[in-house]
């Protein structure tokens, strides 16, 4: 398996435009999460989903932030309109049947201008 | 709700020096504790667990309850130690991770 996998590895867009990022989990993995790594804030989790539901989307900073899942091997976050103080690095993690290991993506690193 | 505290942001010691970062948790429950570390361009990978209490390339941490504490300890610090680690606490149904901001190790020749 070639890990979790994350699209693109970077972005660079402009304020206003709406940013996707996409990961695709290790298969078989039933759990998917979304962090995002800030120089302020360090890893902040973002939104979960257990068998392609949403379960805790607390850690979703604005209604500007959205998240899918529509199967178990896709799920996109999506940032509309982007703002500057988005730029990050947006990461996916996927766990197998709440076994304790999480497997990261490489990231998307995301600069807003 | 948990909190998990990595007071150092930046660590830089010499190689063959021993080498400590800290890590703070608060946690009503019962803690898991973990230790990841990101290598310069490469994905978080998990380093260990409190519950397997092994050592890792040489790496240690000890879980300890009193003192609400997940310490990281290696005797002798290496150059390709230099990296990112971050502590993290799992909780809730899916067991998520809660992380600390992060400690960036530097280890000097």
């Amino acid at each position: 398996d070639a890990g979790v996998i994350q699209s693109p590895r970077h972005e660079v867009t402009e304020m206003g435009q709406e940013v996707t990022l996409r990961c695709k989990p290790i298969s078989g993995h039933d759990y998917l999460f979304w962090y995002r790594q800030t120089m302020m804030r360090g890893l902040e989790l973002l939104i979960y989903f257990n068998n392609n539901v949403p379960i805790d989307d607390s850690g979703m900073p604005e209604d500007r932030f959205s998240a899918k899942m529509p199967n178990a091997s896709f799920s996109t976050l999506k940032i509309q309109p982007s703002e500057p103080r988005d730029s990050a690095v947006y990461f996916c993690a996927s766990t197998r049947d709440r076994a304790t290991e999480a497997f990261f993506g490489q990231g998307t690193r995301l600069t807003v201008v | 709700a948990q909190r998990v505290t990595q007071p150092e942001k930046l660590l830089s010691v010499f190689k063959g020096a021993p080498v400590e970062l800290k890590c703070n948790y608060s946690y009503s429950g019962s803690p898991e504790l973990f230790w990841y570390v990101q290598y310069s361009r490469q994905r978080l990978q998990l380093l260990l667990r409190h519950i397997s209490r092994e050592s890792i390339k040489g790496f240690t941490a000890d879980l300890n309850k009193g003192e609400t504490s997940f310490h990281l300890k290696k005797p002798f610090a290496q150059e390709e130690d230099s990296a990112m680690y971050y502590c993290a606490l799992s909780s809730g149904s899916a067991r998520q991770l809660t992380f600390g901001s992060g400690t960036q190790l530097t280890v000097l020749p």
